[in-house]
């Protein structure tokens, strides 16, 4: 049964670094060509692709955010943790990870349950 | 920047109805196109995959069509769980979401 878990602070001030950890089960980051990624949702509004990390620990970034990310893995722990930096309150979003694949058409096939994270002094 | 274009962004429906929603790419995208279902305070749930593959366990009232830059996701007889905000996404390069349809009871 794949599962995955998003964790890390409901609060976080202006200009402060967010960290946020996905814990998954039922699968391994090891094999080959499965990725994880991040995804976003402000309140009311889309869905916004964050980050991706590969099996072979290849990264890729929203371009918008480039600068102000970082995905990384802990194959060992079943973690992708994501860090995005000088955090604004127009970051209050529900933060979720997602599981998908390389391979030809890249879709998420499961998702964790989502963070609420809030930007505000 | 590939961008999805959703319309309606809204619509009202009564159960039994068959729906339609668009999704248009900027670009050629090729078959690079999934489609899924969010209700409030929820994860997305995956519905179709490579424009017209349907997910394991979904009901096969979702179906999927288009290529390029066109892309329908239909409803047939519109269940009362099926109410809910529907996304396309894109992953030919990069990838994103489109805007968004809520589908609403009339």
């Amino acid at each position: 049964q794949v599962t995955l878990r998003e964790s890390g602070p409901a609060l976080v001030k202006p200009t402060q670094t967010l960290t946020l950890t996905c814990t998954f089960s039922g699968f391994s980051l090891s094999t080959s060509e499965m990725c994880v990624s991040w995804v976003r949702q402000p309140p009311g509004k889309a869905l916004e692709w964050l980050a991706r990390i590969d099996w072979d620990d290849d990264k890729f970034y929203t371009p918008s955010l480039k600068t102000r990310l970082t995905i990384s893995k802990d194959t060992s722990k079943n973690q992708v943790v994501l860090t995005m930096t000088n955090m604004d309150p127009v970051d209050t979003a529900t933060y979720f990870c997602a599981r998908s694949w390389v391979r030809g058409v890249s879709y998420f096939d499961y998702w964790g349950q989502g963070a609420l994270v809030t930007v505000s002094s | 920047d590939i961008q999805l274009t959703q319309s309606p962004s809204s619509l009202s429906a009564s159960v039994g109805d068959r729906v339609t929603i668009s999704c248009r790419a900027s670009q050629n995208i090729a078959n690079y196109l999934s489609w899924y279902q969010q209700k409030p305070g929820k994860a997305p749930i995956l519905l179709i995959y490579t424009t017209s593959s349907l997910q394991g366990g979904v009901p096969s009232r979702f179906s999927g069509s288009g290529s390029g830059t066109d892309f329908t996701l239909t409803i047939n007889n519109l269940h009362p769980e099926d109410f809910a905000t529907y996304y396309c996404q894109q992953s030919y390069n990069s990838i994103t979401f489109g805007g968004g349809t809520k589908v609403e009871i009339k």
